[in-house]
């Protein structure tokens, strides 16, 4: 099975600024098969970037995702209030290529 | 609009059952995949269960295998979560999600419900 790991476990940024976030997968994810989502408190989750840089609908063109094998970034090119959230990557596909990472912690500075 | 609204949580003794449903609204039921996904209380996103689009092929995770089951009605565009021999461990806010393409990638997700396993 496929670990992601991501990084960092919590980022304190002002709005405005930028923010990185890293998925690092134990293995290389397949066909770039790599998902982001955000989920503020008591909200569900809600699709991002799926195909590691496909924005989802909807989503505004701040967000971009890049990355392939086992490597993959989330930017968030300059941070609203709304931004702020736990973010987590997932691998999708197959049965065997479903699991989602631990989520990063987006706060305000 | 897609709409999934999540049903039937509650608070259960450990061993006991649970029911929950997931009314889908807004789009062609019957033509996608579902699948149930929780969160216990603090903790990250974990996959539960599946079901393909017409109620043939169901899939779990192993740590709900044999305890759990999905099903559907097509007719009534409800996704539903059989629950039995719950443990103190289930306890999560539990989610329904539409399949983007029947590849475990999850594009509209219900409110959630929460389940409580606890004496």
């Amino acid at each position: 099975e496929i670990v992601l790991t991501q990084s960092p476990g919590t980022l304190s940024l002002s709005p405005g600024e930028r923010a990185t976030l890293s998925c690092r997968a134990s293995q290389s994810v397949s066909s770039s098969y790599l998902a982001w989502y955000q989920q503020k408190p008591g909200q569900a989750p809600r699709l991002l970037i799926y195909g590691a840089s496909s924005r989802a609908t909807g989503i505004p063109d701040r967000f971009s995702g890049s990355g392939s094998g086992t490597d993959f970034t989330l930017t968030i090119s300059r941070l609203e209030p709304e931004d702020f959230a736990v973010y987590y990557c997932q691998q999708y596909g197959s049965s065997l290529r479903r699991t989602f990472g631990q989520g990063t912690k987006l706060e305000i500075k | 609009e897609v709409q999934l609204v999540e049903s039937g949580g509650g608070l259960v003794q450990p061993g006991g059952s649970l029911r929950l449903s997931c009314a889908a609204s807004g789009f062609t039921f019957s033509s996608y995949w579902m699948h149930w996904v929780r969160q216990a209380p603090g903790k990250g996103l974990v996959w539960v269960s599946r079901i393909n689009s017409d109620g043939s092929s169901t899939s779990y995770a192993d740590s709900v295998k044999g305890r759990f089951t999905i099903s559907r009605d097509n007719a009534k565009n409800t996704l539903y979560l059989q629950m039995n021999s719950l443990r103190a461990e289930d306890t999560a806010v539990y989610y329904c999600a539409r399949d983007y393409y029947d590849g475990y990638l999850f594009d509209y997700w219900g409110q959630g419900t929460l389940v409580t396993v606890s004496s």
